[in-house]
C-alpha cells in the first residue's frame, strides 16, 4: 500500500538553509506535494511537483524529486523564524477521475533566532 | 462557500456515545477527503469520495467509523461507540478532481475529545 515517511524534527538557525526529506513507496504517484501547517492553523499547499519533473524552484523553495529512489526533498533558503511550522510531504495517485492523497507524519521545523 | 467548513469545531463526548462530524466542501469540488490528526501520529487518511464513484474506505480504522456524502456535496463522518483513542482532530479537505493538480483545501478541523 501507499506509505510516506519523513523525519519528525528539524532545527536550524535563522538565515541557514533547511532541507526536509521524504520517501514514498508508490511508484505510480502522479503528483508530490509539500503542505505547511502553521501553529493553530490549517494545512495549506506550499508547493508541488509533477512526477515527470526532477526539480522545481519557487523563490526560496527548491523541490527535488528522485523518482528512482522515491525520494522528495524541500529546501528552504535563508530560513526565517516565520518558517517555523510543520511540513507535510504528500503523494497522490490518480488520473482525471481524481486523486487519492496520502500524507507523511510531518516534520516540525524549529528556527532559532 | 469560500472555503471548506467543518462543524462542530470542538466536541467533547463520553466514551460509548456516537458522534457526527460535518464537512461542507468548496462548491464545485468533486473530491472530498477525511483525515485524522493525532499528536505524534501525523495525518492519517480515513476515506476519500470522488464524484459518483464508490468511496475509498481503506483508511477507516474500524467498523465503528463510517462516512457518507449526500448529493455529491456535504459529508458526515460518524463514529459509533466512541473510545478514548478516537480523540483527535478530524480534518476534511476537498479538491477539484479531474484535470487539476490535486491540491487539497482543508477545513479548520473538528477537535474530538472522548472522556
Amino acid at each position: 500500500g501507499e506509505d510516506v515517511e519523513q523525519s519528525l524534527f528539524l532545527s536550524v538557525r535563522e538565515g541557514d538553509s533547511s532541507v526536509i526529506n521524504c520517501t514514498y513507496t508508490d511508484s505510480s504517484s502522479t503528483y508530490l506535494y509539500w503542505y505547511k501547517q502553521e501553529p493553530g492553523a490549517g494545512l495549506q499547499l506550499l508547493t508541488y511537483i509533477f512526477s515527470n519533473m526532477d526539480m522545481k524552484q519557487d523563490q526560496r523553495l527548491t523541490v527535488l524529486l528522485n523518482k528512482k529512489d522515491k525520494h522528495l526533498s524541500l529546501r528552504i533558503a535563508d530560513t526565517q523564524t516565520g518558517d517555523s511550522a510543520i511540513y507535510f510531504c504528500a503523494e497522490s495517485t490518480g488520473n482525471t477521475g481524481g486523486f487519492k492523497t496520502i500524507f507523511g507524519a510531518g516534520t516540525r521545523l524549529f528556527v532559532k533566532a | 462557500g469560500a472555503g471548506v467548513s467543518q462543524s462542530p469545531s470542538n466536541k467533547v463526548t463520553e466514551k460509548g456515545k456516537d458522534v457526527e462530524l460535518r464537512c461542507d466542501p468548496i462548491s464545485g469540488h468533486t473530491a472530498l477527503y477525511w483525515y485524522r490528526q493525532s499528536l505524534g501520529q501525523g495525518l492519517e487518511f480515513l476515506i476519500y469520495f470522488q464524484g459518483n464513484s464508490a468511496p475509498d474506505k481503506s483508511g477507516l480504522p474500524s467498523d465503528r467509523f463510517s462516512a457518507e456524502r449526500t448529493g455529491g456535496s456535504v459529508s458526515t463522518l460518524t463514529i459509533q461507540r466512541t473510545q478514548q483513542e478516537d480523540s483527535a482532530v478530524y480534518l476534511c479537505a476537498s479538491s477539484l478532481g479531474g484535470r487539476s493538480t490535486g491540491e487539497l483545501f482543508f477545513g479548520e478541523g473538528s477537535r474530538l475529545t472522548v472522556l
